[in-house]
């Protein structure tokens, strides 16, 4: 299994860009993910999907992110304009339905907002 | 509030044991897990607690006590490789249909030679 997958891995850009960050769930996988990681906050969660609905958006820090799930395998957050404070460790994360399974994460994508 | 809190670092020399602990404060609690994070890599599961009591896998175990909201997770026979992040999280209450989960900081871990 090639686990979840996250492109690009680094991401370097300039205030007001948009970024758009790329996420491939492990097959099968019923819910995903999206954290962002900085040293001050931790992991917060951003929203998540279940069988690609989004269900709780409630951590998106404002209007300016917005996340899209097309299809069990495919997901994007992007982030537009872009700012200084964006940047961060985004990750992907992905799991089963039912119980307590844990998440599977991808390798994250640093972004960088000059 | 929810509140979960762990020491932001921690030094072990090779071939010790460690215990890094993590208390916390939640409005639900449904179970509580452990990640580990080496730098610059994604968070990997290491354990999960449900019941109070000890689990144990390997060099590594965790404990929880429900009613002091409290859990350790204890690595024996330390190796280098095991200098990493590892972080606590708490399974708290519905958002949706899926259990949050509240992550803590993370604990530093440096194993020197």
């Amino acid at each position: 299994d090639a686990g979840v997958i996250q492109s690009p891995r680094h991401e370097v850009t300039e205030m007001g860009q948009e970024v758009t960050l790329r996420c491939k769930p492990i097959s099968g996988h019923d819910y995903l993910f999206w954290y962002r990681q900085t040293m001050m906050r931790g992991l917060e969660l951003l929203i998540y999907f279940n069988n690609n609905v989004p269900i709780d958006d409630s951590g998106m820090p404002e209007d300016r992110f917005s996340a899209k799930m097309p299809n069990a395998s495919f997901s994007t957050l992007k982030i537009q304009p872009s700012e200084p404070r964006d940047s961060a460790v985004y990750f992907c994360a992905s799991r089963v339905a039912g119980g307590p399974n844990e998440q599977f994460f991808g390798p994250g994508t640093r972004l960088t907002v000059l | 509030g929810q509140n979960i809190d762990q020491p932001t670092e921690m030094t072990a020399t090779e071939g010790a044991i460690v215990q890094i602990n993590c208390t916390y404060q939640t409005s639900g609690f449904n179970g509580l897990f452990w990640y580990q994070q080496h730098a610059g890599e994604a968070p990997t599961f290491l354990s999960y607690n449900v019941l109070d009591g000890l689990e144990e896998k390997g060099r590594f175990s965790s404990f929880l006590s429900r009613s002091k909201g409290y859990s350790y997770l204890l690595l024996k026979e330390l190796q280098m490789k095991d200098s990493a992040s590892y972080l606590c999280a708490v399974r708290g209450t519905y958002a949706g249909n899926n259990r949050k989960l509240i992550w803590g900081l993370g604990t530093s871990l440096a194993v020197n030679p």
